[in-house]
């Protein structure tokens, strides 16, 4: 079955500092991959999206993330962050011409100023 | 419109009583989904429609009902919850052409008791 993992569970970082969380994933065929951010009260937005080619994507407010397929792994990352990036986020992953979508358990993100 | 709307924004009900949860979209998508999220959880699949028909229904106990009666309209109706069923139960749709993004509803804050 597929899963997808976030080893970082809560991080703490100041403002202008520089972001990466971890994503993995564990499906031996096609995937599309997501990053969704919940901001405290708010509901669940798309930060970015892959379905195919370029493995380096841009999504919203400056995030990025990269796409390994070596390594099953979509990183995200910022590098610098603010305040506002105080949220939570998910990865997110379905196989390749399914509809369903596995969310990773979450990274909150606290960044002070 | 590119919004996803859910109705109440709180539900508070007795273990006895049957209520309901709306969702809705103008986007003209065509697959729509429940997700039930526990606190500092992932959003975990419940229900899936695609054109007005349930594709996935992922093992939900029967006390939770959905019902699609058009491509803008999604219900989840509610009988004899128990408390282990508060949580907050989001609405997501999708314009049901793989592969898809889906948009997320500010969802519903259920509390049974």
């Amino acid at each position: 079955a597929q899963s997808v993992s976030q080893h970082n569970h809560h991080v703490i970082l100041s403002e202008a500092a520089s972001l990466e969380l971890g994503c993995n994933y564990s499906y031996g065929g096609t995937v599309n991959l997501f990053w969704y951010v919940q901001y405290p009260g708010q509901h669940l937005q798309l930060l970015l999206k892959y379905f195919s080619g370029d493995p380096l994507v841009k999504g919203i407010k400056g995030f990025e993330a990269e796409f390994i397929k070596s390594k099953f792994s979509f990183n995200l990352r910022k590098p610098s962050v603010q305040w506002s990036d105080t949220a939570e986020y998910f990865c997110a992953v379905t196989a390749y011409n399914t509809d369903k979508l596995i969310f990773g358990t979450g990274t909150r993100l606290q960044v002070f100023p | 419109d590119t919004e996803v709307t859910q109705t109440p924004k709180h539900l508070v009900m007795g273990m006895t009583n049957k209520k309901s949860l709306k969702c809705e979209q103008h986007m003209g998508h065509r697959a729509m989904y429940w997700y039930k999220q526990k606190a500092k959880k992932p959003p975990e699949l419940m229900f899936v429609y695609s054109y007005e028909k349930l594709s996935i229904n992922e093992s939900v106990p029967s006390r939770f009902s959905p019902e699609c009666p058009n491509s803008s309209l999604l219900n989840l109706h509610l009988h004899a919850l128990q408390p282990e069923d508060s949580a907050l139960y989001l609405c997501a749709s999708s314009h049901g052409t793989l592969p898809n993004e889906q948009f997320f509803g500010p969802g519903t804050r259920l509390t049974v008791l």
